[in-house]
């Protein structure tokens, strides 16, 4: 598997239900970032974890890190339509200096 | 909120002619990268800049491709002579440091080659 792998690929659920989405990487990390891409637009910044904590939030967004099994999840709580986008999560490695490595992304469609 | 800005938003070109994308990063910030994303591909790391140099650079960041600063605010990725693979949507983006700082990116520039 590569660099930053998130799962599921898709995930359609219906407005008002949680929303997680995985990713899983394979080296050591200062930081884990998560995106979202609406469909041909710009990346959005979401949240930044660093390799030193386990748990973030910012508001209906909750991350998760686990170093020990190179994973962290993006939990959306009462999901909106407009939450419907592409989530990404993006791998700062210790060895690879300032390059961000992204993952193949979840598509999250949320039904009104 | 400050953003950053690319210009322009999507650009048409023949095969073999040069592109010059254009970016305004972040004003206090003083990294800055090229991002590319091929249509339906994971986005990839061209290039990082710092103190008016390449800090890093990928495998796909070839003798092709050239990053400036000209003055104090713009960052420019140049493709020499463009290729049919080198469609994609590119970003750019910028962060306040280099470790355990946020990139943030811009709404990209949609590179087609004809």
């Amino acid at each position: 598997s590569q660099q930053g792998e998130e799962d599921p690929q898709a995930l359609s659920i219906q407005e008002g239900e949680n929303a997680t989405m995985n990713c899983s990487y394979k080296t050591s990390i200062n930081n884990l970032q998560w995106y979202r891409q609406n469909s041909g637009r710009g990346l959005v910044h979401l949240i930044l974890i660093r390799s030193n904590e386990r748990e973030k939030h910012s508001g209906r967004l909750r991350v998760t890190l686990d170093t020990s099994k190179k994973s962290s999840s993006l939990l959306i709580t009462a999901s909106r339509a407009a939450d419907t986008a592409s989530y990404f999560c993006a791998t700062d490695a210790i060895a690879s200096g300032s390059r961000l490595t992204f993952g193949e992304g979840t598509q999250l469609t949320v039904n009104p | 909120e400050p953003e950053v800005t690319q210009t322009p938003s999507h650009q048409v070109t023949q095969m073999g002619q040069e592109v010059i994308l254009r970016c305004v990063p972040i004003s206090n910030h003083l990294y800055f990268y090229w991002y590319r994303q091929i249509l339906g591909q994971k986005v990839e790391f061209l290039v990082s800049f710092y103190n008016n140099e390449i800090s890093e650079k990928s495998e796909i960041f070839d003798d092709q491709f050239s990053v400036e600063r000209p003055d104090g605010s713009n960052f420019t990725l140049k493709i020499r002579s463009t290729k049919l693979e080198d469609s994609a949507m590119y970003f750019c983006a910028s962060s306040e440091g280099r470790l355990n700082t946020e990139a943030f990116f811009g709404q990209g520039t949609r590179l087609t080659v004809v």
